[in-house]
């Protein structure tokens, strides 16, 4: 079946613009994450849903960002006044539900460029 | 708060060989679960293996194989056999049991397979 897919593969944007990131993950995945893999760095946790609910969101750095999810299926991140700091790969994960055994699948990220 | 350690940056090893990759981790929970993912440069993560804390029992996943030692919080994936495909950069990560099922990646290993 198909896996997690993410939409744009690549972005460009000026700094101080809203863009929005779009993830779509393998049908039936209760649970979505986003993370944040900056160069040279391993992958950082942003935000992950349950269902429509964001269950935690501790990772976001700040109110710039924000994600939703509601129909509890494709969600989107959003990033407002974009900074050039916030040029990294954008990496989507879905699992079945949020439960200790499973596996999170990721997807091929965003690559973002604030210029 | 959880962390991972991959201290080697880069490795090389030539084909048909067998590598060893590090990982440290520091946490004071008892169940946990432990995964080595690999990146290659589609930058699509994908689950190498996975070790859960309560398992003595080394993982282990055709050429792939894990020493997990929970005393020294130390958990190395060694890949027999090595092949091209496998060069990728190397992330270990940490997972909590319970509800937070967010992934604590370490910085990652580059690995080259040289023909």
């Amino acid at each position: 079946g198909a896996g997690v897919s993410q939409t744009p593969s690549n972005k460009v944007t000026e700094k101080g613009k809203y863009v929005e990131l779009r993830c779509d993950p393998i049908s039936g995945h209760t649970a979505l994450y986003w993370y944040r893999q900056s160069l040279g760095q391993g992958p950082e946790f942003l935000i992950y849903f349950q269902g429509t609910g964001a269950a935690d969101d501790s990772g976001l750095p700040n109110d710039r960002f924000f994600a939703v999810r509601p129909e509890g299926s494709v969600s989107t991140l959003k990033i407002q006044r974009t900074e050039r700091g916030d040029s990294a790969v954008y990496l989507c994960a879905s699992s079945r539900q949020a439960g200790d055994s499973e596996t999170q699948y990721f997807g091929p990220g965003t690559r973002l460029l604030v210029l | 708060a959880q962390t991972v350690t991959q201290s080697q940056p880069e490795m090389s090893v030539q084909e048909a060989e067998t590598v060893t990759l590090s990982c440290t981790y520091d946490t004071s929970e008892n169940n946990y679960y432990l995964f080595w993912y690999k990146q290659p440069p589609s930058r699509q993560m994908i689950l190498v293996i996975r070790q859960e804390a309560y398992k003595q029992q080394n993982a282990t996943e055709n050429r792939f194989s894990v020493n997990f030692q929970k005393a020294a919080k130390s958990f190395s994936l060694k890949i027999s056999d090595s092949q091209l495909g496998d060069t990728a950069m190397y992330f270990c990560a940490f997972k909590r049991t319970g509800a937070n099922s967010k992934l604590t990646f370490g910085k990652g290993i580059t690995l080259s397979v040289r023909p």
